[in-house]
């Protein structure tokens, strides 16, 4: 099954700084993955998705993130956060490698984001 | 439409007693699945459903059930609460091309 790790469990980031979380995912092939955004005591919600094509994809809020194969990569990328940004980013894959699974997660990073 | 919606928001039980937490989803998906979150350890799946009359066990299943007799409902069932299933629990249902949409999840404490 796959599995997916993030590298930072606490971000704190002044205005204005550029953000890049890291994501890895366990195996390759063709692989779908997304990163999901929980502000504070909300529930989670779609930032952006990759299934093919460019590798770069850019979400709401000016997110974007880079899709690099050979690294198993899938790192979120912001060039100028803002005190909204403040929540919790959590990477997804799907479980298997058939359409039928649901997603599973990695542990997720809390960005702060300071005046 | 409503989305993926769970009653209720918030629960209390005492170590022992059971309880249903219900997650209803209006989008005709197929797909569907339980989690729960934890501080530090993200979203961990507890059960799944891929349709109708199908279910599967995630990462954490111990202590819990589900059912799936309708495309639309997909209840977690805890047998006998303990204080580690203290938790906030998330369904989710699925579309096309594995994006997945939250419910706004239930807080549950286990005394």
């Amino acid at each position: 099954a796959q599995s997916v790790s993030q590298h930072n469990h606490h971000v704190i980031l002044s205005e204005a700084a550029s953000l890049e979380l890291g994501c890895n995912y366990s195996y390759g092939g063709t692989v779908n993955l997304f990163w999901y955004v929980q502000y504070p005591g909300q529930h989670l919600q779609l930032l952006l998705k990759y299934f093919s094509g460019d590798p770069l994809v850019k979400g709401i809020k000016g997110f974007e993130a880079e899709f690099i194969k050979s690294k198993f990569s899938f790192n979120l990328r912001k060039p100028s956060v803002q005190w909204s940004d403040t929540a919790e980013y959590f990477c997804a894959v799907p479980l298997g490698r058939s359409g039928n699974t649901p997603l599973v997660f990695g542990k997720g990073t809390r960005l702060s984001v300071i005046a | 439409n409503a989305g993926v919606t769970q009653t209720p928001k918030f629960q209390v039980l005492k170590t022992g007693q059971s309880m249903t937490l219900q997650c209803a989803q209006d989008m005709n998906h197929e797909y569907m699945s339980w989690y729960r979150q934890d501080p530090g350890m993200g979203l961990r799946l507890i059960h799944y459903s891929v349709g109708a009359g199908i279910t599967d066990q995630g990462e954490v299943p111990n202590g819990y059930n589900v059912s799936r007799s309708t495309t639309e409902d997909f209840p977690l069932r805890l047998l006998s609460a303990a204080p580690s299933q203290t938790s906030v629990y998330f369904c989710a249902s699925r579309g096309s091309g594995n994006t997945q949409y939250f419910g706004p999840g239930t807080r549950l404490t286990v005394l």
